[in-house]
């Protein structure tokens, strides 16, 4: 397997922009994780979803945040509009319900996002 | 509130030396807990799980272990290389087994 995929690795963009990142699982994975790391606040999760359900979205930090996961091989998080202090690097990562690996999370390289 | 310490400073070790790194928590009842290992510019990368009811968990080179007293963590790496030079994240599932919440890591530097 290629592992969790994230797309892009890289995006600056001016503020006010909307911004979109985009995750693909490992596949037969229940769970996915929307994480963002910044050296202030370390690595802080977003929202989580099981079976393409959102189940938590408390650390998402305000409107301008929006995520989705239409099917059980995409999911995306959207910034809109974004401003400088949304400026991290946002990882997604993904885990199984059973098996051996239960608990494990695997995590995609992520998407450093720079805001002007 | 709930809080997961890290050593904020880097360690910094001789070549096969052994590092300790450590992990402690307050407002938790962890069943679980995990380290995980960060290069720079890449995700993390699942290392250990340890248990409430193991006391210890070897890996190779690694050790991990676990007292729910204390509400700490001590993680080990015995004949230390430099390829171990990264970052060392702990993490705790708090409220069930979804949500995963990290340490903000010790960087750890092994100096040939």
């Amino acid at each position: 397997d290629a592992g969790v995929i994230q797309s892009p690795r890289h995006e600056v963009t001016e503020m006010g922009q909307e911004v979109t990142l985009r995750c693909k699982p490992i596949s037969g994975h229940n769970s996915l994780f929307w994480y963002r790391q910044t050296m202030m606040r370390g690595l802080e999760l977003l929202i989580y979803f099981n079976n393409n359900v959102p189940i938590d979205d408390s650390g998402m930090p305000e409107d301008r945040f929006s995520a989705k996961m239409p099917n059980a091989s995409f999911s995306t998080l959207k910034i809109q509009p974004s401003e400088p202090r949304d400026s991290a690097v946002y990882f997604c990562a993904s885990r199984p319900d059973r098996g051996s690996s239960v608990g494990e999370l695997f995590f995609g390289e992520g998407s450093r996002l720079t805001v002007l | 509130s709930q809080k997961i310490e890290q050593n904020s400073e880097a360690l910094n070790i001789q070549e096969g030396k052994t590092a300790t790194l450590t992990c402690n928590y307050t407002n938790y009842s962890p069943a679980y807990l995990q380290w995980y290992r960060q290069d720079p510019g890449r995700g993390p990368v699942f290392l250990l799980l340890i248990r409430e009811n193991e006391k210890e968990k070897r890996k190779e080179r690694l050790k991990v272990t676990f007292d729910t007293t204390l509400k700490q963590s001590l993680f080990h790496i015995t004949a230390s290389q430099p390829a171990d030079s990264a970052t060392y994240l702990c993490a705790l599932f708090s409220g069930g087994y979804n949500k995963l919440i990290f340490g903000a890591g010790t960087r750890l530097a092994v100096h040939p």
